[in-house]
């Protein structure tokens, strides 16, 4: 079974401060992205990576950063956390695309981040 | 744009019921298409992957049509385990080769006794 797990199940953090939250899965996979889901906005994909040291912007990228130094790896980070970032985060991953065909997507636990 | 469109519910069912659910999209480049569901406060987790020719996983009976843009979601004999909030998942593909996963909102299902 695939496991991703996300470093924190519950955070609380106060405004203007540096948050980082990890992400580590155990497959090998390729992928991996970062989304936060907020009530009656759904999953919003943040950023996401494909392969070690790349990064893409998703939707809403404003904020936030990433990292991906290693394959297993992949970092979401608050350059200076806002109330309006409060939120769950999901991390997942999956196996690299086939040709356009993407592959499902494993999620870790979540991370509900409270900013104060 | 991307868009993935589920009416949000709630479905309410009695057990052994069967419902269906709907989702449209909007990308007709679209090639990959999956089913979710995520339980209250939890991770969504993969139902089902849907194919061209329908597919079937017990209960669960999955359909496409790509002349309409449209997916389904059948489920059969409702358990009150299957209460859950069921997430319409399609690829977007985009520039340079990179593919991503559009979600929709949701559909919420409760199944009671």
């Amino acid at each position: 079974d695939v496991k991703v797990t996300q470093s924190s199940r519950y955070l609380v953090k106060r405004t203007g401060e540096k948050v980082f939250l990890e992400c580590v899965q155990d497959m090998d996979h390729e992928n991996m992205f970062w989304y936060r889901q907020d009530p009656g906005l759904g999953l919003r994909l943040i950023y996401f990576s494909y392969d070690v040291k790349m990064k893409e912007k998703g939707d809403i990228p404003e904020g936030y950063s990433v990292s991906r130094e290693k394959k297993e790896r992949f970092s979401l980070i608050l350059e200076s956390a806002s109330t309006n970032q409060t939120s769950m985060y999901l991390c997942a991953s999956s196996p690299a695309l086939v040709g356009q065909w993407n592959q499902p997507q494993h999620f870790g636990d979540g991370t509900r981040l409270s900013i104060l | 744009r991307k868009e993935v469109e589920q009416d949000p519910g709630p479905f309410n069912v009695p057990e052994g019921a069967t419902v269906a659910f709907n989702c449209t999209y909007s990308n007709s480049a679209s090639q990959s298409f999956f089913w979710y569901r995520q339980d209250c406060r939890k991770e969504p987790r993969l139902l089902m992957s849907v194919y061209s020719s329908g597919n079937e996983d017990g209960r669960f009976t999955a359909q496409l049509n790509r002349a309409s843009q449209y997916i389904s979601l059948l489920i059969r004999d409702s358990k009150l385990s299957d209460s859950a909030t069921y997430l319409c998942v399609v690829n977007h593909p985009g520039r340079a080769g990179y593919s991503t996963l559009t979600f929709g909102k949701g559909t919420m299902l409760l199944v009671s006794p």
